[in-house]
């Protein structure tokens, strides 16, 4: 079974505080890692698609990078907002041990729920 | 452009009724997705579409649940009977991919509001 660990589960920081969190996954049959923001009652949204080892990307305050030999993802917020809270998910995309005929699709992380507190 | 449509927001049912789920992705959107997140949990792929198609059911609890896309278009997700355990949030996402090749499927994808299930 494919395992995709979040951590921390959840955070509380300061309005300006930076942050990060991480996500580790299977080395292995890689091919894309994604990250979503899902803010409460609305649509989860993907924040970056990351697919080649050593890859950086931004969006604002917010970077990720990826490690793919190692399996782990970091993703940072600079400068914490009270519109950043959410939950955060990465989800790892390959192919399914489950599934006979190797099915690809995206196996998601429980999450990093981050409050910043005004 | 308009985002993924689904319906209704939240539904409470009690055990052993049965409920339906509606999901429209983008226009154009090949592939659909329905997950099932249950809380504390990561969304779970139950079933992928490409067109009107399934690629893949093999996580969907067949015994009670269904899933169609008959037009290729819409797509509705069954549960009959529910049980206490299917209480969760079912989000439907969707993803151009015309061909449905495994590099196009590892595209972002566009997610709906969900659907909060609460089984009583």
């Amino acid at each position: 079974i494919l395992n995709v660990e979040q951590s921390p589960q959840s955070l509380h920081v300061q309005e300006g505080d930076s942050t990060n969190f991480t996500c580790s996954f299977p080395s292995s049959n890689f091919y894309a890692l994604h990250w979503y923001r899902w803010e409460t009652a609305k649509s989860p949204e993907a924040l970056f698609v990351m697919t080649l080892n050593g890859d950086e990307k931004k969006k604002g305050r917010i970077s990720a990078t990826l490690n793919t030999k190692e399996g782990y993802s970091y993703l940072y917020i600079k400068g914490s907002q009270p519109e950043d809270s959410a939950t955060y998910l990465c989800a790892f995309f390959g192919p399914q041990a489950y599934s006979g005929a190797g099915s690809y699709q995206l196996t998601f992380g429980k999450g990093t729920k981050l409050s910043v507190i005004p | 452009e308009a985002g993924v449509a689904q319906s209704p927001r939240y539904k409470i049912i009690e055990k052993r009724q049965s409920v339906a789920f509606w999901c429209n992705p983008i226009s154009g959107h090949a592939t659909l997705y329905w997950y099932q997140q249950i809380l504390g949990q990561g969304p779970k792929l139950l079933i992928q579409f490409q067109n009107n198609g399934v690629v893949d059911d093999s996580q969907l609890p067949k015994d009670r649940f269904s899933a169609e896309r008959l037009k290729g278009v819409d797509s509705t997700l069954k549960i009959q009977p529910a049980k206490l355990e299917d209480s969760a949030v079912y989000l439907c996402a969707s993803i151009q991919s015309g061909t449905g090749t495994v590099i196009e499927t590892s595209y972002e994808q566009y997610f709906g509001p969900g659907t909060r299930l609460t089984v009583t």
